[in-house]
This record gives structure tokens, C-alpha cells and sequence, in this order.
């Protein structure tokens, strides 16, 4: 069975400062999607940055980007001149390409942005 | 934002009782999903519906029932609520139009089982 990994239960970012929030996944599959989701404190989900494990091309959006390691089965996420909006729960997610549409959550990471 | 929203938002109910929660849809996507967020567990996946009347078991489906017999509606039964099952409940869904299937979710549901 998939698994999806996050060691870091919380994180601290000065502001305008970069961090990266690990995760880690195991899967035997050779095709599948990776997500990074946002959750403020309101507990809105909010999709950050998507990853399709065939491309090697690391996907990036605005200030967020991604670390796609295939063989070592890592997606870490990179936050660049973090802002106090930034901060939130940060959950990386595992969806495989074919089969079942079932997502595999890791149990999230705070992200804390000190001004 | 995608057209999903949870009722209740907020419920308090005593052990022992029925308690149902509604996720409703305007997106017309096939596949949707209940989860529950717990502290140190992040989302969990209680069942997902592939359709209308198809439905599958998740992680931590014990104690929890589901329907769907609308493609906009998904509902969820905690048959006799338990303390255990006080979380909150996020609903979400996705399609399959096209190769990244990210997932829509609704603004949760908080319930508390005294």
C-alpha cells in the first residue's frame, strides 16, 4: 500500500526567508501524481503546487516550487520570500494514475512565518 | 472556487444518536470523497463514490455509512455517534477530464460527540 510521509510536524520561516517542507512517499507504482495542499486557519484546502511523476521537470508556481526526487520517492516543497500569508498546514498528497481515485495524505507539516 | 458545500457546519450531538452529513456539488465531477481531520493524523479517507450508487471503503470506514444517489449529493451516516468520531469532516471532489486529477474540497464540517 501507498504511504505518504511528512517528518516535519512544524517548521519556522523568517519573513522574506525560504524554507522547505519535506515529504517522502513509498509506492511501487511507476506513474502517479504528487500535490502539495495549503490549509490556513480558516480550513479551507487549498491546492498549492501539482506534480506528474512522468515529467522530470519540477513544477513551479509563483514562489512555491517543488524538489521531485523519482528514484528516492521525495517531494519536498520550497516556499521562497515567505510571507505571513504563508503561514498554514501544509499536507503533501499521493494520487496513482490508474486504478482507484483514492488520494494518500501524509499528516502535514505547520508552517509557522515569523515577521 | 469549485461549487461544494458541507451542512451542517457545525454540529453537537450526544452519543448514541444518528447523525448525518450532506456534501453537495454544482461541478457535475464523478468522484467524491469524505475524509476526517484529525491532530497527528492529517486526512483520512472514511469513503469515497466513483459514481451514482457506486461506492468504496477508505482507511477508517468502521462505523461510517455512506450514500450517494444524485451525482451533486454524498452523504455520510455515523450510524451511532461515538466520541471517537468527533473530528472534523472535510467533503472533496475530482474528475477524471484529464491527467492531473487535483481534488476540489468543501469548507468541513466540525462535529462534536458528547
Amino acid at each position: 500500500a501507498q504511504t505518504v510521509t511528512q517528518s516535519q510536524p512544524e517548521m519556522s520561516v523568517q519573513e522574506a526567508e525560504t524554507v522547505t517542507l519535506s515529504c517522502t512517499y513509498d509506492t511501487s507504482e511507476s506513474d502517479y501524481y504528487l500535490f502539495w495542499y495549503k490549509q490556513p486557519p480558516s480550513r479551507q484546502m487549498i491546492l498549492v503546487i501539482r506534480q506528474e511523476a512522468y515529467k522530470q521537470q519540477n513544477a513551479t508556481e509563483n514562489r512555491f516550487s517543488v524538489n521531485f526526487q523519482k528514484a528516492a520517492k521525495s517531494f519536498s516543497l520550497k516556499i521562497s520570500d515567505s510571507q505571513l500569508g504563508d503561514a498554514a498546514m501544509y499536507f503533501c498528497a499521493y494520487r496513482t494514475a490508474s486504478g482507484t481515485y483514492k488520494y494518500i495524505f501524509g499528516t502535514g507539516t505547520r508552517l509557522k512565518v515569523l515577521a | 472556487d469549485a461549487g461544494i458545500t458541507q451542512s451542517p457546519r457545525h454540529k453537537v450531538t450526544e452519543t448514541g444518536t444518528p447523525v448525518t452529513l450532506r456534501c453537495h456539488q454544482t461541478e457535475n465531477h464523478r468522484y467524491m470523497y469524505w475524509y476526517r481531520q484529525d491532530p497527528g493524523h492529517g486526512l483520512r479517507l472514511i469513503h469515497y463514490s466513483y459514481g451514482v450508487k457506486d461506492t468504496d471503503k477508505g482507511e477508517v470506514s468502521d462505523g461510517y455509512s455512506v450514500s450517494r444517489s444524485k451525482t451533486e449529493d454524498f452523504l455520510l451516516t455515523l450510524e451511532s455517534a461515538t466520541s471517537s468520531q468527533t473530528s472534523v469532516y472535510f467533503c472533496a471532489i475530482s474528475e477524471s477530464r484529464d491527467r492531473v486529477n487535483e481534488q476540489y474540497f468543501g469548507p468541513g464540517t466540525r462535529l462534536t460527540v458528547t
